[in-house]
């Protein structure tokens, strides 16, 4: 049964930091990789999509890579803002129905 | 962009009356709908799987005559939570997804059950 887990839980940078969020799955059996954004009580927002032959995705300050052996993505914003403060969510599809597997979550702070 | 609703975002009804959610695809055809539930500061859980025309399929230890699904259409899917209990209080979250693998969610419904 494939396992998500999210580290850190929780993270709080002053403006203007790199930082790295990280992701792992038991199963690198995986057809692909999402990470969402979700602000306090709203739905989630698709930040980026990364198909399991691919190795890494760029949208602007964002950058997520897949490593399907080791188990592990990870997603880089670069130059963090205070408006980046949300919980930030991986999710790995399993097989063809795409049904998602959600990691826990890191909530995100970026103080001003 | 691809976009999804829900309505209602939020609701509050006595205990035993039943809640039916929409969730649509508004730009998009969705070849296939996700419903999860999400309890405060907790991850999403996936509750069903949605295709149009359809049964639903149903995650273990998810009750099927409770949350009852229906597909009507390509850009239309409806959660009914029937019966509703304290215990159904949650955040119902759908998703959408076109031919290709990204799935993207609507804004969720609040329901708080009395």
């Amino acid at each position: 049964k494939q396992e998500v887990t999210q580290i850190p839980a929780a993270l709080s940078v002053p403006e203007g930091e790199n930082l790295v969020l990280n992701c792992s799955f038991t199963d690198s059996a995986i057809y692909n990789l999402q990470w969402f954004r979700q602000d306090p009580g709203k739905g989630l927002t698709s930040l980026l999509l990364i198909q399991s032959s691919q190795r890494e995705q760029t949208s602007g300050r964002l950058n997520a890579s897949l490593d399907k052996s080791s188990g592990r993505s990870t997603l880089y914003i670069a130059a963090s803002q205070p408006g980046d403060s949300a919980t930030y969510l991986c999710a790995a599809a399993m097989d063809s129905s795409y049904k998602l597997i959600f990691g826990s979550g890191t909530r995100l702070l970026v103080r001003p | 962009g691809a976009v999804v609703s829900q309505h209602p975002s939020w609701v509050i009804c006595k205990s035993g009356t039943s809640v039916k959610i929409e969730c649509r695809s508004l730009d998009f055809q969705a070849t296939t709908m996700f419903w999860y539930r999400q309890f405060p500061k907790q991850s999403l859980m996936l509750m069903a799987t949605s295709n149009e025309g359809s049964k639903a399929t149903y995650e273990q230890g998810v009750e099927k005559d409770k949350f009852l699904i229906n597909h009507a259409s390509l850009t239309l899917s409806t959660l009914t939570v029937t019966s509703a209990h304290p215990e159904d209080s949650s955040f119902y979250i759908c998703s959408a997804r076109r031919d290709g693998q990204e799935q993207f969610f609507g804004p969720g419904t609040r329901l708080t059950v009395l």
